[in-house]
């Protein structure tokens, strides 16, 4: 039953390493979203994915890279780690534009606790 | 660009009503939502303003004021599980579909006996 979920719920690792978060909804939205919440709990757009289509790619290293196989689905892999991508990162969907009119509400996952050792 | 103000922290007795202020100057305004989270949890939806004037719902009101930049957020007949950090984010358009929200650094709120 849950809309949006998130795996690893936990994810520790070494610098260096490369790792995938992965994401799905079961909402039936068109448009999927990763935020990065720093320690300062500072939420922070990355990316926005609509209808499989990257729509928002804000100021990210090129080390982090999305994939939307299907609108249900946002992945985010992180190349070459490094001590500052410690964070939470919460995926998130919304429905986006529907009958020409955008419905806005967005609808965050449970987040992902990445530490980078 | 964007920058969104809120304070940093505030603390309020069970059973009062606290107001939380949240000033904003974005380069697109098209809505202002109000987010509540919990320590170690996600961000969940309480309430969204994009024309002027107070939306109820419950114990939580949100009041906007687009010609002066401002909004905030009403809890009344607080209760201990209210303690949590409040986000402000102000929404515009992404190219293609889809929303940007951009988030303030959020309030957090204390609710004490």
């Amino acid at each position: 039953d849950t809309a949006v979920s998130q795996t690893p719920k936990y994810l520790v690792t070494q610098m260096g390493n490369d790792k995938s978060i992965k994401c799905e909804q079961n909402l039936g939205h068109d448009t999927m979203y990763w935020y990065k919440q720093d320690s300062k709990k500072f939420l922070k757009i990355m990316f926005s994915y609509n209808n499989k289509e990257l729509i928002i790619n804000e100021t990210v290293p090129n080390r982090f890279s999305p994939k939307s196989p299907d609108k249900a689905h946002l992945n985010l892999h992180i190349n070459s780690l490094e001590l500052g991508d410690s964070a939470v990162y919460f995926c998130a969907s919304s429905q986006g534009l529907q009958g020409g009119k955008v419905i806005e509400t967005q609808y965050f996952g449970p987040g992902t606790r990445l530490l980078v050792l | 660009g964007q920058n969104i103000d809120q304070p940093t922290e505030m603390t309020a007795t069970e059973g009062a009503i606290v107001q939380i202020n949240c000033t904003y100057q974005t380069s697109g305004f098209n809505g202002l939502f109000w987010y509540q989270q919990h320590a170690g949890e996600a961000p969940t939806f309480l309430s969204y303003n994009v024309l002027d004037g107070l939306e109820e719902k419950g114990r939580f009101s949100s009041f906007l004021s687009r010609s002066k930049g401002y909004s905030y957020l009403l809890l009344k007949e607080l209760q201990m599980k209210d303690s949590a950090s409040y986000l402000c984010a102000v929404r515009d358009y992404a190219r293609g579909g889809g929303n940007k929200l951009t988030f303030g650094t959020g309030t957090q709120l204390k609710v004490e006996l």
